[in-house]
């Protein structure tokens, strides 16, 4: 079945440094890739969606010059913090989705503690 | 705007028990829904969807569009359904999936 995988699971990192987090498709390809955050004991919020070679689509109240995302091949969507700060700790998720299915398929997730 | 509504955090049932999780939502367009299950220190996967009308695990959800309900059913629970569960509505032509706050399902002995 379809998987993807995230990259790192688990990063620290000290504030004000910036930190990448990927997201690959690894046996299909994903036209869209979404990405989510979930605080803990919380739902799980969407931040931002992203088609291969298009710009993403971000929510509203979510920072795009702070949290960079890039989807530049059908498999790999990154997610970059810029700047971090401790507030910006958090569980990111990503998803994928691929062409004509209304099915996501996620990343088993990425903790961020920012120092 | 849309909006999904999992009134329980926490529901503890014995085991041989019936299940009910319970799902609302609001959305002006035509819904469709999901239920996404999440076993402790596993990712999020899904447990199944309204338009495939079929039974995943012992668990059934129908659509109410009467009620905006989904509720997620289960005869006989079993120690195994502990989890976390998340009922979720897709919207903006399949490119917006909205969680609810999720319902920790707990089996008991």
């Amino acid at each position: 079945g379809a998987v993807v995988s995230q990259h790192p699971s688990w990063v620290i990192c000290k504030s004000g440094t910036s930190v990448k987090i990927e997201c690959r498709s690894l046996d299909f390809q994903a036209t869209t890739m979404f990405w989510y955050r979930q605080f803990p004991k919380q739902s799980l919020m969407l931040m931002a969606t992203s088609n291969e070679g298009s710009k993403a689509t971000y929510e509203q109240g979510v920072e795009k010059d702070k949290f960079l995302i890039n989807h530049a091949s059908l498999t790999l969507s990154t997610l970059t913090v810029t700047s971090a700060h401790p507030e910006d700790s958090s569980f990111y998720i990503c998803s994928a989705r691929f062409s004509g299915a209304n099915v996501l398929t996620f990343g088993a997730g990425s903790r961020l503690t920012v120092l | 705007a849309q909006r999904v509504t999992q009134p329980e955090k926490l529901l503890s049932v014995f085991k041989g028990a019936p299940v009910e999780l319970k799902c609302n939502y609001s959305y002006s367009g035509s819904p469709e829904l999901f239920w996404y299950v999440q076993y402790s220190r596993q990712r999020l996967q899904l447990l199944l969807r309204h338009i495939s009308r079929e039974s995943i695990k012992g668990f059934t959800a129908d659509l109410n569009k009467g009620e905006t309900s989904f509720h997620l059913k289960k005869p006989f629970a079993q120690e195994e359904d502990s989890a976390m569960y998340y009922c979720a509505l897709l919207t903006g032509g399949g490119n917006k999936l909205t969680f609810g706050t999720g319902t920790q399902l707990k089996v008991e002995l």
